[in-house]
């Protein structure tokens, strides 16, 4: 079970620059997030997407654009790359079990992103 | 808005002693979901054990229990026999039942297990 599933691992940009990161996961979901992880800081939502065709801005973001391009699929751009954005993002995804209540969150493995 | 405050920055323990992470949350919400998630040296997040609010019974898996105290809005976890396996972060989490489904997390833990 390949679960949730990042692209690229690492990546390294210049300032200015654009990237997409890619998500993808294989448990019929619904919700999708992304976060970001920074020394001291823990995770940090930046967008979450509810169901497909929805997305919501989380706590931190600014610099950053989501597309939820069907269920499977949560992908995070950034613009103009910035300094201030190198850091380790998750993706995750979550469903519902039968109750309603929310299941766990299940993470991908990351992607390092240095901003040169 | 809902907060999550683990307050050992580091922790560390001898191999087959037992230690305890704290983790207290403030929300006004009476239905939730608390978690435990491990980031060990690979990065990945792996849920380590969940509570849901409205069972009083403390969730137990394996070597890992917790003590859920609603009242106190605390959420500790207790690592049994620890392996240097155990050497990680440790996150508490929160989330509401019901609503939105995004996690608050507390700034994490880093447990180091000694031979």
């Amino acid at each position: 079970n390949a679960g949730v599933t990042q692209t690229p691992k690492f990546q390294v940009l210049k300032t200015g620059q654009s990237m997409t990161l890619q998500c993808a996961q294989d448990m019929n979901h619904n919700s999708m997030y992304w976060y970001r992880q920074d020394p001291g800081m823990g995770l940090r939502l930046i967008y979450y997407s509810a169901s497909e065709g929805t997305t919501d801005k989380g706590e931190v973001p600014n610099g950053y654009n989501v597309s939820r391009l069907n269920k499977r699929e949560f992908s995070l751009r950034l613009e103009s790359a910035a300094p201030s954005q190198t850091s380790v993002y998750f993706c995750a995804s979550s469903g519902r079990d039968r109750g309603g209540g929310n299941q766990p969150q299940h993470f991908g493995d990351g992607t390092r992103l240095s901003i040169l | 808005a809902q907060t999550v405050t683990q307050s050992q920055p580091e922790m560390s323990v001898q191999e087959a002693e037992t230690v305890t992470l704290s983790c207290t949350y403030d929300t006004s919400e009476s239905n939730y979901y608390l978690f435990w998630y491990k980031q060990p040296p690979s990065r990945q997040m792996i849920l380590v054990i969940r509570q849901e609010a409205y069972k009083q019974q403390n969730a137990t898996e394996n070597r890992f229990s917790v003590n859920f105290q609603k009242a106190a809005k605390s959420f500790s976890l207790k690592i049994s026999d620890s392996q240097l396996g155990d050497t990680a972060m440790y996150f508490c989490a929160f989330v509401y039942q019901g609503g939105s489904e995004k996690l608050v997390f507390g700034k994490g833990t880093k447990l180091t297990v000694n031979p």
